[in-house]
């Protein structure tokens, strides 16, 4: 079963916006990780956040997450058509090594 | 290799045949990874290797799909005996490390699969 769903499903945005994509998982653990996919083919990772971690940034991408409700979030500032993707989560559970990924959200950035 | 390479990027196969997904990882990595991808999906995990042996093999869907890794290096997955319902991309991905979960996977372009 998915450890991570992502939502929305689908977004689209003008070129300029902030777009923001969540992501709720079920058990307890170590960390979440975001990936980017262009076209159906492989996955592109971008950031990595620890447990014990509430908000990480790496350029225009800041990610934040809470333990507590199971749930991280990805926002992408001043959005560009480049940026149009998929966009998924993946997590571990804790005490296994296996990433599990989400059903991602597919971003329209429209120039 | 700069990158993990697939083989071949695209396959068409009839029904019942026997098809051989071949997976390069950048060199040095350790552990490798078999996801599948069905239209519009998600990535469905399907087995881990760290060097030569597996792990994790909870993802196999059923008996018709293997996997192997020699030298610590290529892998194949091999389908059996196709069904329409194993069309989807099959994405290879590996990581240096020892398969933690805080290692970050690197992807190849996949295999698309197509099974008439």
């Amino acid at each position: 079963s998915q450890q991570g769903e992502e939502d929305p499903q689908a977004l689209s945005i003008q070129e300029g916006e902030n777009a923001t994509m969540n992501c709720s998982y079920k058990t307890s653990i170590n960390n979440l990780q975001w990936y980017r996919q262009n076209s159906g083919r492989g996955l592109v990772h971008l950031i990595l956040i620890r447990s014990n971690e509430r908000e990480k940034h790496s350029g225009r991408l800041r990610v934040t997450l809470d333990t507590s409700k199971k749930s991280s979030s990805l926002l992408i500032t001043a959005s560009r058509a480049a940026d149009t993707a998929s966009y998924f989560c993946a997590t571990d559970a804790r005490g296994y090594q296996k990433v599990t990924f989400g059903t991602g959200t597919k971003l329209q950035v429209i120039p | 290799g700069a990158g993990v390479s697939q083989s071949p990027s695209n396959k068409v196969t009839e029904k019942g045949k026997d098809v051989e997904l071949r997976c390069d990882p950048i060199s040095g990595h350790t552990a490798l990874y078999w996801y599948r991808q069905s239209l519009g999906q998600g990535l469905e995990f399907l087995i881990y290797f760290q060097g030569n042996s597996a792990p994790d093999k909870s993802g196999l869907p059923s008996d018709r799909f293997s996997a192997e890794r020699t030298g610590g290096s290529v892998s194949t997955l091999t389908i059996q005996r196709t069904q329409q319902e194993d069309s989807a991309v099959y994405l290879c991905a590996s990581s240096s490390q020892s398969g933690r979960s805080t290692d970050t996977q690197y992807f190849g372009p996949g295999t698309r699969l197509t099974v008439l």
